[in-house]
């Protein structure tokens, strides 16, 4: 399985709505990533996750919650978002240590509106 | 902190034209990666290549890490090669985490 699973693909949430997004990988990587992307932009880090430890925040306002419950899950939870929070939100894995490009993989995305 | 700069922005070919990418940094990295982003968002690894040349059917790369830059090429452009292309690269100063640059946007015209 060399594959990053994405779910939901698209979630459109209101500004008072609490959701998550999830991620699984079975490649046996132990570092992974959530990324948000702007349209015309590119991906830019919020978390990362090494040997399910969170071991990068990127300033990421609290309204932006990761979890790692094991190696091969990824969940980001959402709460009172705004608008400008739309966006394509992306997570990836790779071989640890975190940082490593050789067997970055990308998950398909999930396509966020919040009206 | 490390700059990552892409060259052209855009590009608009015609099907079976060839085209060269460009990628450079500002500082010494420990990797390099090419990922090309597909009209619907995907992103699709293309090559891991902190150095040298690697081959993939109509693509190639070349990284010269020691004049910090790396090249794309493809050739005979099909419609599929559409999309957003970037070079992302991981810093010896900062192991975990890697950068992404602004990316060329290619448009293949059938």
């Amino acid at each position: 399985d060399t594959e990053v699973t994405q779910t939901p693909k698209h979630l459109v949430m209101g500004m008072t709505n609490k959701k998550s997004l999830k991620c699984e990988q079975h490649m046996g990587h132990r570092a992974m990533y959530w990324y948000k992307q702007k349209a015309k932009k590119p991906p830019e880090l919020m978390f990362v996750y090494s040997y399910e430890k969170l071991s990068i925040n990127e300033s990421v306002p609290s309204r932006f919650s990761p979890e790692c419950p094991n190696s091969s899950l990824l969940n980001l939870h959402l709460h009172a978002l705004q608008p400008e929070d739309s966006a394509l939100y992306l997570c990836a894995s790779s071989q640890a240590p975190a940082g490593t490009v050789r067997g970055y993989t990308f998950g398909s995305g999930t396509r966020l509106t919040v009206v | 902190g490390i700059q990552v700069e892409q060259s052209p922005p855009d590009l608009i070919l015609q099907e079976g034209a060839n085209s060269t990418l460009r990628c450079n940094f500002s500082d010494s990295v420990n990797n390099l990666q090419w990922f090309h982003q597909n009209p619907w968002g995907q992103l699709i690894n293309l090559f891991y290549i902190p150095s040298g040349t690697k081959q993939n059917g109509r693509l190639s790369a070349t990284t010269v890490a020691t004049e910090r830059y790396s090249l794309l090429y493809i050739s005979s452009s099909q419609t599929t090669d559409s999309g957003v292309y970037f070079c992302a690269v991981g810093v010896y100063s900062s192991a975990s985490k890697i950068i992404f640059g602004s990316g060329t946007r290619l448009s293949i015209r059938p």
